[in-house]
């Protein structure tokens, strides 16, 4: 089954202890993002990654690393978290294209919450 | 620059009658704008999107939208809801320039009364 697995799919931790929340996908995508959605805001990007070892930042990337050494795998690392980034994360992917048209395919979410 | 506003929060409606959920989008190039659907404690899955066809997407679920450049507008339309409708909807925008980055709404919840 096609799909984009995130793990783990709840995770409470305490302020500065680092954590990584790993992302992968089976359909042989090269495009890979994060997102973190908060109420009221939508979901904003974190970072992506065009294809293996080509990542960029979104928006909101203060406070996030990613590493992208294989094609299906895109952790998220938050080397020391504060409470502001307690926040539900998606990982999506696509096929690059020639453009935007491409769909993204969502993982299921993880739940977050730094105290 | 871009961004989407998403001009209600909250719609309710009564299973059987029209639904609208309405979006504007702001964009220096080309847009293209998707409509995504969650459903509670799921993920997100696309409704449908407009990549410069033409201007009337067709979706799953008998959703539709309609591209209007002269209102920067991408509406989504149902004209008839049903109990299972009930989610939250995301407008989102990207372009043929920074086709990289997605842009996403703050999100209309819509409720279906039956």
């Amino acid at each position: 089954e096609a799909q984009v697995t995130q793990n783990p799919r709840y995770l409470i931790t305490v302020t500065g202890k680092k954590l990584t929340v790993t992302c992968s996908q089976n359909m042989n995508h090269e495009y890979m993002s994060w997102y973190r959605q908060d109420p009221g805001l939508g979901l904003r990007q974190i970072y992506y990654s065009m294809n293996v070892e080509v990542t960029d930042k979104g928006d909101v990337p203060e406070g996030y690393k990613v590493s992208r050494k294989e094609k299906r795998n895109f952790p998220l690392i938050l080397e020391s978290p504060s409470p502001n980034q307690t926040s539900l994360y998606f990982c999506a992917s696509s096929f690059s294209g020639q453009g935007p048209q491409e769909t993204q395919y969502f993982g299921p979410g993880t739940r977050l919450l730094v105290l | 620059a871009q961004s989407v506003t998403q001009l209600d929060s909250h719609v309710s409606v009564s299973e059987g009658t029209p639904v609208l959920l309405r979006c504007n989008y702001s964009s220096s190039y080309s847009p293209s704008l998707f409509w995504y659907v969650q459903h509670p404690n799921k993920g997100l899955q696309l409704l449908l999107k407009y990549t410069s066809a033409a201007t009337l997407v067709k979706g799953i679920n008998g959703f539709e939208a309609e591209f209007k450049k002269s209102e920067t507008s991408f509406h989504l339309t149902k004209p008839s809801a049903h109990m299972s409708d009930a989610a939250e909807y995301f407008c989102v925008v990207s372009d043929q320039v920074n086709f990289n980055k997605f842009y996403f709404g703050s999100g209309t919840k819509l409720n279906v009364k039956p």
